[in-house]
């Protein structure tokens, strides 16, 4: 597709619930990061894969969260027994490269995820 | 801990004059600055951006000047309008560094 695409939109769930959040990146980006912003608050920092290197896992907020992205392409974030702090609007990002933004490079947003736990 | 800050959570201006958005930074290894856009429903969207070798720069109607001495960036919207009105990100990187941090967006309302 010509953007990010993202999926679902909206998602409602109990506590102690599991979530699955996907992402379709645009095609050719070999970065595909994702973000997280929760009410009043910046977009913070989640994850982020680099063609078939190790992701960097250092901003998931605890071990209920995974992520993993399958073939270089589709991404999907995993939120085991949600936890109401987890409600936010999770966004997924995606890049052609990764020598740094002062490259002038530039990341690419889906319309994300709005997560409600109730 | 918040490395990007963007201390005036919305700002409302007329239609014709001018938007001024603030962001202050903390972190000295940052030389490369971002500001994003936002409508309601949708991701955010590039808008301008700055490096540290500059103090500023202009793309049609928005302009972003950085001073680093004062590690405070700003985006100016001349003129106003209506189509403006939306959440403004700013966002920092460290050279090389692949995340940006940003700050917590302001939301401009431009009245007609």
């Amino acid at each position: 597709g010509a953007g990010v695409s993202q999926s679902p939109s909206n998602k409602v769930t109990e506590k102690g619930k599991d979530v699955e959040l996907r992402c379709d990146p645009i095609s050719g980006h070999t970065a595909l990061y994702w973000y997280r912003q929760s009410l009043g608050q910046g977009l913070e920092f989640l994850i982020y894969f680099q063609g078939n290197s190790a992701p960097d896992k250092s901003g998931l907020p605890s071990d209920r969260f995974s992520a993993e992205r399958t073939g270089g392409s589709v991404s999907t974030l995993t939120i085991q027994r949600t936890q109401q702090e987890d409600s936010a609007v999770y966004l997924c990002a995606s890049s052609r490269k990764t020598t740094g933004f002062a490259t002038n490079e530039k990341l690419f947003f889906g319309s994300g995820t709005q997560l409600s736990v109730l | 801990d918040q490395q990007v800050k963007q201390n005036s959570p919305s700002l409302s201006v007329q239609e014709g004059r001018i938007s001024i958005l603030n962001c202050d930074y903390t972190n000295s290894m940052f030389d490369y600055f971002l500001w994003y856009k936002k409508y309601p429903a949708e991701g955010p969207t590039f808008l301008i951006s700055i490096s540290s070798i500059k103090d500023k720069n202009e793309d049609g109607r928005f302009t972003v000047f950085l001073n680093k001495s004062a590690k405070h960036l700003s985006l100016h919207i001349v003129p106003s309008q209506p189509g403006d009105s939306a959440v403004y990100f700013c966002a920092a990187s460290a050279r090389n560094d692949y995340k940006l941090s940003f700050g917590a967006g302001t939301t401009v309302t431009v009245r007609a």
